[in-house]
Parts: structure tokens; C-alpha cells; sequence
């Protein structure tokens, strides 16, 4: 069955430095994949589409990639900051209706100043 | 753009009782709204598939009379949690799907936080 692993459970960085995460999957050959941010008690917000025929995706201190070979996509956010402190979900969609994603488990990512 | 609210974003009720849920797309009309359900340090579990007009699409192991799913409207979707039990806290979010524009990011409620005592 279709898997996604989001290896880190929480990763902590210090402000300033580039935080990566990782998304990879398993039995699957997405068309696309996304990345949302959820914070505590609120539903996700969209940041980032990522298509297969595309390496890389950028959105200001944002940048995804996709390599389908390895089955997998980092999201980098450069010269973090506290307010960056968030739950990072990675989404592929689940086949069936359109816009029916499947979710990894997150990572919370803890910025210190 | 694209403001999906989810009411209410708390609840509290006794077992045995019945809540509803409302998800309504305020500036877009979403002829499919999805239902998860987020358990802590969990990721979003799908529950159904709303499509407006027609019967919603349960996944694998959600009880649809249950939960019951109305998709009266382009703007509307509900979900009632019908004689609710302590297991069935949890949080739960819809999401939208903008009207024509398949394969587009999903736009969330901000979810709603069941106690059932």
C-alpha cells in the first residue's frame, strides 16, 4: 500500500540556519506532491506544489525538491525563524477524487533564537 | 482568496448525544469538500469524501450512519457525529476543493476540537 515517511518527528534548529525536511514514499508514482504548514490546534495551509517533471520549486525563503528516483522531496526554509515553529506536513495525492491527499505524520520543526 | 471556516472550532457534549459540524467555502464555490479526522502526533486521517449533490465516499473502516455527511450546498458541507462516545474525540477538519480547478491545493477549515465526555 501507498506509504509516506516523514522521518524526523521533530527536528530543532537555531535561528538563522536552514531547517530540512524530508518526505519519502513508497509504492507510489505521484503526479505531484505538497507541503503544508499546520500549527497547534489549526487546520493546514498550503505553501508549496511541486510537479514531477520539476526538480525544484521556490517561494521566497522556501525551496522544495522532487526526485522521483529516490522516491522522495526535501523543503528547506533558509534563514529560519521563530515564527517558523510549525508542524510541516508532505501530501500526496491518494488516487480517487480529485484533491484526495494522503498526509505524512508531520515535523515539528522548533526554531530557538 | 479561498477562506474555508469550520464552525464550531470547540466542542463539548456528553455521550450518547449528537454534534454537527459545518464547513462552508466563503469566497469560492467547492463542489468537493473532504472530512479528516487528527489525532496528537498523528497525520490527517481522511474520513469521506463530500460531493455536492450525490452521496459522500467513505474510506475503509468509517461508519457512515455514524457519521453522517450533507452536501447541500456549492458552499456547504456538514458532518454529524451522531451518538457520540469518548473514543470519537478528536480534531476534526474538512477541507475544500475549489470548483474546476483539479489537482489545486486543498484549502482547511481550522478544525474543530470534540470532547465527548
Amino acid at each position: 500500500s501507498q506509504k509516506i515517511e516523514q522521518n524526523s518527528e521533530a527536528l530543532n534548529i537555531q535561528e538563522g540556519k536552514t531547517a530540512t525536511l524530508t518526505c519519502n514514499y513508497t509504492n507510489y508514482s505521484p503526479a505531484y506532491l505538497q507541503w503544508y504548514r499546520q500549527d497547534p490546534g489549526r487546520g493546514p495551509v498550503f505553501l508549496l506544489l511541486i510537479r514531477e517533471n520539476e526538480k525544484e520549486k521556490r517561494k521566497e525563503r522556501l525551496k522544495v525538491t522532487f526526485d522521483t528516483t529516490l522516491k522522495q522531496s526535501l523543503f528547506h526554509i533558509t534563514a529560519s525563524q521563530p515564527a517558523d515553529s510549525a508542524t510541516y506536513l508532505c501530501a500526496l495525492a491518494g488516487g480517487g477524487s480529485q484533491g484526495n491527499l494522503i498526509f505524512g505524520k508531520g515535523t515539528k520543526l522548533s526554531v530557538k533564537p | 482568496g479561498a477562506v474555508v471556516s469550520q464552525h464550531p472550532s470547540r466542542v463539548i457534549c456528553k455521550s450518547g448525544t449528537s454534534v454537527k459540524i459545518e464547513c462552508r467555502s466563503l469566497d469560492f464555490q467547492a463542489t468537493t469538500m473532504f472530512w479528516y479526522r487528527q489525532f496528537p502526533k498523528q497525520s490527517l486521517m481522511l474520513m469521506a469524501t463530500s460531493n455536492e449533490g450525490s452521496k459522500a465516499t467513505y474510506e475503509q473502516g468509517v461508519e457512515k450512519d455514524k457519521f453522517l455527511i450533507n452536501h447541500a450546498s456549492l458552499t456547504l458541507s456538514t458532518l454529524t457525529v451522531t451518538s457520540a462516545h469518548p473514543e470519537d474525540s478528536s480534531f476534526y477538519i474538512c477541507s475544500a476543493l475549489p470548483w474546476g480547478l483539479y489537482n489545486s491545493p486543498l484549502h482547511f477549515g481550522n478544525g474543530t476540537r470534540l470532547t465527548v465526555t
